[in-house]
């Protein structure tokens, strides 16, 4: 069945780059999405990729996609204290079900 | 901005006691979710309808777990009789696209 796999934890200084990465299995996934869950609140889209591209910019968000090792990665420049949060890997589009995979706890620190 | 809103925001209650749990979905959207989320397990999917035809509910415990959609503004997912290991946070999202999916704040249930 289709799995979504990321590491548990990821612990970075206030400045510096964050990487999150993620693999998948399915690769009749249309589209992969990245979401933030920030304590006590429920997950918030932050950002998605067809899977007909490589790469995708949105301010201090890079997201990546290799899909012949359907590997994902989330890369945040200049990471804050707000940043601090769950990331969450999905893979879907169209009718098909999303899968998530299990979180990344970030940790910013000063 | 348009919202998913899920009601109650905490309920705990006593183990065999029924519990219900409402989700408005987003105006317009046809594909509703619901989740649960817990340390052990993470995201788990526990019923999909779209356009208010429930397609999987795999996920869910038939025993003691029912999800339903009497009109497009309303979902339900009912426990009965609860048990404590139901505790966890129950998450609805809809969705209209393949542009992602919207999430309520979630229900967090505790039963004791």
């Amino acid at each position: 069945g289709e799995d979504v796999e990321q590491s548990l934890f990821l612990s970075v200084r206030e400045g510096d780059s964050s990487v999150i990465n993620c693999t998948y299995t399915d690769s009749s996934s249309t589209y992969l999405y990245w979401y933030k869950q920030e304590p006590g609140a429920g997950l918030q889209l932050l950002t998605y990729i067809f899977s007909n591209m490589d790469m995708k910019q949105d301010q201090r968000l890079t997201v990546l996609l290799n899909k012949k090792d359907k590997h994902l990665s989330l890369r945040i420049a200049d990471t804050q204290t707000g940043d601090s949060a769950i990331y969450f890997c999905a893979e879907g589009g169209g009718s098909y079900i999303p899968t998530f995979g299990r979180g990344t706890s970030l940790i910013v620190h000063p | 901005d348009a919202r998913v809103t899920q009601t109650p925001r905490d309920k705990v209650t006593e183990m065999g006691q029924e519990v219900t749990m409402r989700c408005q979905p987003i105006l317009g959207h046809n594909t509703v979710f619901w989740y649960r989320q817990t340390m052990m397990q993470g995201l788990e999917l526990l019923a999909y309808f779209r356009n208010r035809a429930p397609l999987d509910d795999s996920g869910m415990p038939k025993d003691r777990f029912s999800a339903e959609m009497p009109d497009a503004t309303l979902a339900t997912l009912k426990i009965q009789p609860s048990e404590p290991r139901d505790s966890a946070v129950y998450f609805c999202a809809s969705g209209g696209d393949s542009y992602g999916y919207t999430f309520g704040s979630g229900t967090r249930l505790t039963v004791v």
